[in-house]
């Protein structure tokens, strides 16, 4: 199966800050990724995604990143908000798109 | 629009027991999803359909069974309730292949 792993499970800023939270990801025929927020009890929320032939994408303070020679995906959100704290996911989609698979997650903590 | 709804919100299931999880959505998607989600773990695919009559299995199959007989419904069917389905069950949906999906609230299931 599919590995997408997050490099560090917990992440904790200070209001205001910029946040980075990382994705390494396995699969080298990968050719679609997503930033999900997941708020506690609630489903998932789309935030931005990359196709793989882009290495950078903007939205509203946030950039994703992508780096396919290390195999490796960002979120960058700037200006960090308490609004922001919540649990991040990436995931990543083969060439059909029909299955995602998920990291564990990076949970966010925005300290006011 | 109401967006992607789930019923119910909370369940206990004996072993052995069935249920349906119920997912509605009113946004004409084509693709729907049913995704389990195990405490600080990521989202797995259990069975998905790219339209009305059409279903697939997904990562986690086993014990569950799916039906998509209009646009808008895509319920998941538990036959024989196990400890090991105890999770969060999310619903989601999109457009096409367009991958922005679109998460229903969940169903926590808890199976004794």
């Amino acid at each position: 199966g599919e590995s997408v792993g997050l490099h560090l499970p917990t992440l904790s800023v200070q209001e205001g800050d910029n946040s980075i939270i990382n994705c390494a990801y396995s699969n080298s025929a990968s050719d679609y990724f997503i930033w999900y927020k997941q708020e506690s009890g609630k489903g998932p929320q789309f935030i931005i995604d990359i196709r793989s032939n882009m290495d950078k994408r903007q939205g509203q303070r946030v950039t994703v990143l992508l780096n396919k020679t290390v195999k490796h995906l960002s979120l960058q959100i700037a200006a960090t908000q308490p609004g922001d704290s919540a649990v991040y996911f990436c995931a990543e989609s083969s060439n059909t798109g029909n299955q995602f698979y998920f990291g564990t997650g990076t949970s966010l903590t925005v300290i006011p | 629009n109401a967006g992607v709804t789930q019923t119910p919100k909370f369940r206990i299931l004996k072993i052995g027991q069935s249920m349906t999880l119920q997912c509605t959505q009113d946004m004409n998607h084509n693709y729907m999803y049913w995704y389990r989600q195990d405490p600080g773990m990521g989202l797995k695919l259990i069975y998905y359909s790219v339209g009305a009559g059409i279903t697939d299995k997904g990562e986690v199959p086993n014990g569950y069974n799916v039906s998509r007989s209009t646009t808008e419904d895509f319920p998941l069917r538990l036959e024989l309730a196990a400890p090991s389905q105890t999770s969060v069950y999310f619903c989601a949906s999109s457009f096409e292949l367009s991958y922005e999906q679109y998460f229903g609230p969940g169903t926590r299931l808890t199976v004794t």
